[in-house]
């Protein structure tokens, strides 16, 4: 089946860690996301990609770092930097970075950080 | 940027009613997206539209592009329709989404 996963669904990490949370796709999308969810906000981007070994920083790219060396991957690190941290985070791909292309979650990962 | 307003906010009905929810924005776009968000946090794009009206089963999306303004209606709804629709625009930039809008349907 083609899909996006991401892993863990939940995390929890001390304060001052870095944590990295997984996406990988095998759907053969160039395009890929990372999204954050807090309760009564809208999702906000934090990176896109559109190919591999290139990304661009979304709205709220702050204290987070991401790579793209295989098409099919594209982890998010929440850095000691990242001021408030505990979120729901979302990855999506799409087929191109077109604004007219669908595109396709994950299941989401609920970092809590302690 | 764009700024995307959905209301209601909070939705509850009847399990067999007629729902509507809508969305409206401020610049112009290139396509609109309705999702739907389960409660486990999962994502399924609904439609995406550019003009005039769509529909997949129950569901029927239509949008204005003129007054930048669509409506997500959901005809005879069930209580597994329960999930939060969130709204979605694109254009020269990447999506921007609303806050969504939480129906629960009550049998």
């Amino acid at each position: 089946d083609g899909g996006i996963t991401q892993s863990p669904k939940y995390l929890f990490r001390k304060e001052g860690q870095n944590v990295t949370l997984s996406c990988e796709q095998n759907l053969n999308h160039d395009a890929m996301y990372w999204y954050r969810q807090d309760p009564g906000q809208g999702l906000r981007l934090i990176y896109y990609s559109q190919i591999v070994n290139d990304f661009q920083k979304g709205d709220i790219a702050e204290g987070y770092s991401v790579s793209r060396e295989k098409k099919e991957s594209f982890p998010l690190t929440v850095t000691s930097a990242q001021k408030n941290p505990t979120a729901f985070y979302l990855c999506a791909s799409s087929l191109r970075d077109r604004e007219a292309d669908t595109q396709y979650f994950g299941p989401g990962t609920r970092l809590t950080v302690l | 940027k764009n700024e995307v307003e959905q209301s209601p906010q909070n939705l509850t009905a009847q399990e067999g009613e007629f729902i509507t929810i809508n969305c409206s924005y401020s610049v112009g776009i290139s396509a609109l997206h309705w999702l739907q968000q389960h409660p486990g946090g999962g994502i399924v794009s609904l439609f995406m539209l550019s003009s005039g009206k769509k529909k997949h089963g129950r569901l029927i999306a239509t949008i204005n592009i003129q007054e930048k303004h669509s409506s997500l209606h959901i005809t005879a709804s069930h209580p597994r329709d329960s999930a939060v629709y969130i709204c979605a625009v694109s254009g020269n930039t990447p999506l921007v989404f609303g806050k969504g809008t939480r129906l629960s349907v009550i049998a």
